[in-house]
């Protein structure tokens, strides 16, 4: 079975620039969160995607976009970087959406934004 | 607003100690809590809490929920170097997740 991978490790990039970051769930998986984690701070939801909707969204303004996949992997697009975007960003994958799942999380993509 | 707040932030203790972690939260639409351990990136999966009163338990940790007074407390008994991590407590409301910002332990030998 092979766990939640993230894509890519680290990346630089500038103010006003645009990223992709990419997730593949685990196996049997067809639900995936993506979250932002500023230095010292707990997770920040951002959304969540279950069978290629967007199921459910944090307070992140619009140019924080998804995508889900039929293969369930995902994509998050950041547009228009601003400094406050240098964070962990980390996705999660579980089994359905909803209660009574656990989620297992991706080892994160380190974003700076110089 | 929805907000999960852990206490205390950090903790520092020997080889052996008990400790009790503690997440408090006001969460519209409850659906469960969940505990993670934090060591470099991704955080580990604990414990998922739905109902009160039920102690969840796994080894020297344990885990119960209050939904009347809405905490959840983290126990990790005989601790070890190991343990030395972030706690972090994460509810489900509704369709999203609100993590607190962490409980810092370390463990001194």
């Amino acid at each position: 079975e092979t766990g939640v991978t993230q894509s890519p490790t680290h990346l630089i990039k500038t103010r006003g620039q645009q990223v992709t970051l990419r997730c593949s769930s685990q196996s049997g998986h067809n639900t995936v969160s993506w979250y932002q984690q500023a230095l010292g701070q707990g997770p920040q939801f951002i959304f969540q995607y279950y069978r290629e909707e967007e199921n459910g969204r944090g307070n992140f303004p619009p140019r924080f976009s998804g995508l889900q996949f039929p293969n369930y992997s995902s994509e998050l697009n950041v547009n228009a970087l601003e400094l406050d975007d240098s964070a962990l960003y980390l996705c999660a994958s579980s089994p359905s959406a909803g209660a009574g799942y656990e989620q297992y999380f991706g080892p994160g993509t380190r974003l700076t934004v110089t | 607003e929805d907000k999960v707040v852990q206490s205390p932030l950090s903790l520092v203790v020997h080889e052996g100690d008990t400790v009790t972690l503690n997440c408090s939260y006001e969460v519209t639409n409850f659906r469960s809590l969940l505990w993670y351990k934090q060591e470099k990136k991704a955080p580990t999966f604990l414990f998922m809490l739905t109902s009160s009163g039920i102690e969840k338990k796994s080894g020297r940790l344990s885990s119960i929920l209050d939904k009347k007074e809405l905490f959840s407390i983290l126990n990790i008994t005989a601790t070890q170097t190991g343990d030395s991590a972030i706690y972090l407590c994460a509810v489900e409301g509704g369709n999203q997740f609100y993590f607190g910002t962490g409980t810092s332990l370390t463990v001194i030998p």
